[in-house]
């Protein structure tokens, strides 16, 4: 089965600016992560979606950040303004409800904030 | 707050050397516990994951894990490394949801050489 798409894969952008990431799931998984993955770090969990639901955007900087996933199927994930500390590399991952198989990851967007 | 550690930043082994990556988590109630590995260039892949019964999980390429409850631990293990085992390792820990989210340890980068 096709994995977890994500695009770009590389963005470099200026401080202030703002850009967008998308994800395309495992077909079928109704559940959807965004991790952001400082240098150095583990992903830390920003927003799941269940379906087109908000499950958990407790760690989101919301002033800045906003994701959305208007059909349950794929999602964008969007930094408006960035900022230097935003430099990171966002994942997305998918789960299906049904067999817990743990979350399959996609390959990631390299964010540089210059 | 639930925490992951991992002792471990960097690795170095010979081949054929035994394996041990630690972690300990800091959550008192049932959990779900994972291993993911990075291969360089690579997106985070699953290498085991621990849900309820035997303590003792083995997963792909020869790695195996021990929950141990009482000491909040769920330890790598591999016999015998190997030059393609080098990448980074990921412990992860979730609540008894089966869809919550994964907090992750911030890795540890194994170094095998030949």
């Amino acid at each position: 089965e096709a994995g977890v798409a994500q695009s770009p894969r590389y963005k470099i952008i200026e401080k202030r600016q703002s850009v967008a990431f998308w994800c395309n799931p495992i077909s079928g998984h109704a559940t959807l992560y965004w991790y952001q993955q400082i240098l150095g770090q583990g992903p830390k969990l920003l927003i799941q979606f269940q379906n087109n639901g908000v499950v958990d955007d407790s760690q989101l900087p919301k002033d800045r950040f906003s994701a959305e996933r208007l059909k349950g199927v794929d999602s964008t994930l969007k930094i408006q303004p960035a900022k230097l500390e935003d430099s990171a590399v966002y994942l997305c991952a998918s789960s299906s409800q049904g067999i817990p198989l743990g979350q399959y990851f996609g390959p990631g967007t390299r964010l540089t904030v210059t | 707050a639930q925490s992951v550690s991992q002792h471990n930043h960097h690795v170095i082994l010979s081949e054929a050397a035994s394996l041990e990556l630690g972690c300990n988590y800091s959550y008192g109630g049932t959990v779900n516990l994972f291993w993911y590995v990075q291969y360089p260039g690579q997106h985070l892949q699953l290498l085991l994951k621990y849900f309820s019964g035997d303590p003792l999980v083995k997963g792909i390429k020869g790695f195996e894990a021990e929950f141990i409850k009482s000491k909040f631990s769920f330890n790598l293990r591999k016999p015998s490394v190997q030059w393609s085992d080098t990448a980074e390792y990921f412990c992860a820990v979730r609540r008894g949801s089966t869809l919550g989210r994964l907090y992750f340890g911030r890795g540890t980068q194994l170094t095998v050489w030949p």
